[in-house]
């Protein structure tokens, strides 16, 4: 079936350091959504991506859609404590509107 | 978590009761869509549903599992006879017509003893 494949699985950085995650498919993709998750809490969008080549930035945050619209990276630049969380990557299928696939999440630990 | 309100945010169930969840969506949004999310897991697609209508309901299991999202009043996921594998956490999420940005719930605990 299909899959979605998120990396790093997890990462442990300095504060002030950037921070880079990806998503890759076999699949070709319309949307890509970047959530970021805290214990207990629900997911909290962080960035949409609509365009193949797409490069959208909140703050700190940039994330680009891939030019093969099968894949997807987020960037956080000079970490701070409280980027600290699980980062989700979700696609969207051309043919599936509403159903997305996530990426099983990169846990992000920030240390002063 | 802009506005999506589901309750209850816990719900302990034993074996063989049922458990119901409600969501209402952000002001102005008129889809609602239900994802279950297991421990240390990515959330998987359960349901997308509109106003009296299920438009995708290719992720829920085809027993035991139903949805609803009436003219008036919440979107409800129901679970019949729960089982210990139906723990987990179920997050809905609404959009606006047209926009494929889903804005999440604090979700919904589901502990079945």
């Amino acid at each position: 079936g299909q899959q979605l494949n998120q990396s790093p699985q997890s990462m442990f950085i300095q504060e002030g350091e950037d921070v880079s995650m990806n998503c890759t498919s076999s699949s070709i993709f319309n949307t890509w959504l970047w959530y970021k998750q805290d214990p207990g809490e629900g997911p909290v969008l962080l960035i949409a991506l609509y365009k193949a080549g797409e490069l959208t930035s909140n703050g700190r945050l940039t994330a680009q859609f891939g030019i093969t619209r099968k894949d997807s990276f987020l960037n956080i630049s000079a970490s701070i404590p409280s980027d600290v969380g699980i980062y989700f990557c979700a696609g969207q299928l051309s043919d599936s509107w509403g159903k997305f696939q996530f990426g099983a999440g990169t846990q992000v630990v920030v240390t002063p | 978590n802009a506005g999506v309100m589901q309750n209850p945010r816990h719900l302990v169930r034993r074996r063989g009761q049922e458990a119901r969840l409600r969501c209402s969506p952000m002001k102005g949004h008129s889809h609602v869509y239900w994802y279950r999310q297991l421990p240390e897991e990515g959330l998987k697609f359960m349901v997308y549903l509109q106003k009296e209508n299920i438009i995708d309901e290719s992720g829920m299991p085809k027993e035991r599992f139903s949805a609803e999202f009436p003219k008036e009043g919440p979107s409800i996921l129901r679970i019949q006879q729960v089982v210990r594998g139906d723990s987990a956490a179920y997050f809905c999420a609404s959009s606006p017509v047209g926009v494929g940005e889903l804005f999440f719930g604090e979700g919904s605990r589901l502990t079945v003893l």
